[in-house]
């Protein structure tokens, strides 16, 4: 199986950077997706990494370290608006289907 | 159009009820998914439909029946419920079912907030 591990909350400042880790253990790796969720709300896709490296993407990026198991997503210039559940899901060959596995979240409040 | 729609958007129902849940994308995906999700966890897969037949069922009771009649609409059909089947149920499509060589994100929809009584 695929064990994701995330921060289960963090908070930050509006203005400030934010960083949220991940990291899995799983065979046969295929890519790890990032999603953002508000309450009540569907997830959103934000990014998705295959090699490693840093992908930019206006205020977010994300990384991947393959060798380490380890991934983050950093949020520049936070917003308000930018409270929400933050969801790692990772896509391996293990059981067989590829389909992405999300982890549990992790609940980000940003304050004034 | 890069929507899911999911209807309806609440749903009430008793054990015994027949009910369906909707789903509908028009971006020629060729895959389909349903998840549940509980309060304050992560979305659980429960089927994937790809290029419309059942190619995955991550071991759902039976009182959840799954359809898909076209490649742009997905049914979850339900019959005689448990209390602890109240949850979100989310829609979500992607390109393609991710296989050994890539991975495709998936959209989701705003989901079906059920209840059962």
């Amino acid at each position: 199986g695929q064990n994701i591990d995330q921060p289960t909350e963090m908070t930050a400042t509006e203005g400030a950077i934010v960083q949220i880790n991940c990291t899995y253990q799983t065979s046969g790796f295929n890519g790890l997706f990032w999603y953002q969720q508000h309450a009540g709300e569907a997830p959103t896709f934000l990014s998705y990494n295959v090699l490693d490296g840093l992908e930019e993407k206006g205020r977010f990026s994300s990384f991947l370290s393959r060798s380490k198991g380890y991934s983050y997503l950093l949020l520049k210039e936070l917003q308000m608006k930018d409270s929400a559940s933050y969801l790692c899901a990772v896509s391996s060959s293990s059981g067989g289907s590829y389909i992405p596995t999300f982890g549990r979240g992790t609940s980000l409040i940003v304050h004034p | 159009d890069t929507e899911v729609t999911q209807t309806p958007k609440h749903l009430v129902m008793g054990m015994t009820n027949k009910k369906s849940l909707k789903c509908e994308q028009h971006m020629g995906h060729r895959a389909m998914y349903w998840y549940k999700q509980k309060a304050k966890k992560p979305p659980e897969l429960m089927f994937v439909y790809s290029y419309e037949k059942l190619s995955i069922n991550e071991s759902v009771p039976s009182r959840f029946s799954p359809e898909c009649p076209n490649s742009s609409l997905l049914n979850l059909h339900l019959h005689a419920l448990q209390p602890e089947d109240s949850a979100l149920y989310l829609c979500a499509s992607s390109q393609e079912r991710t296989g050994g060589s890539s991975s495709y994100e998936q959209y989701f929809g705003p989901g079906t907030r059920l209840t059962v009584t």
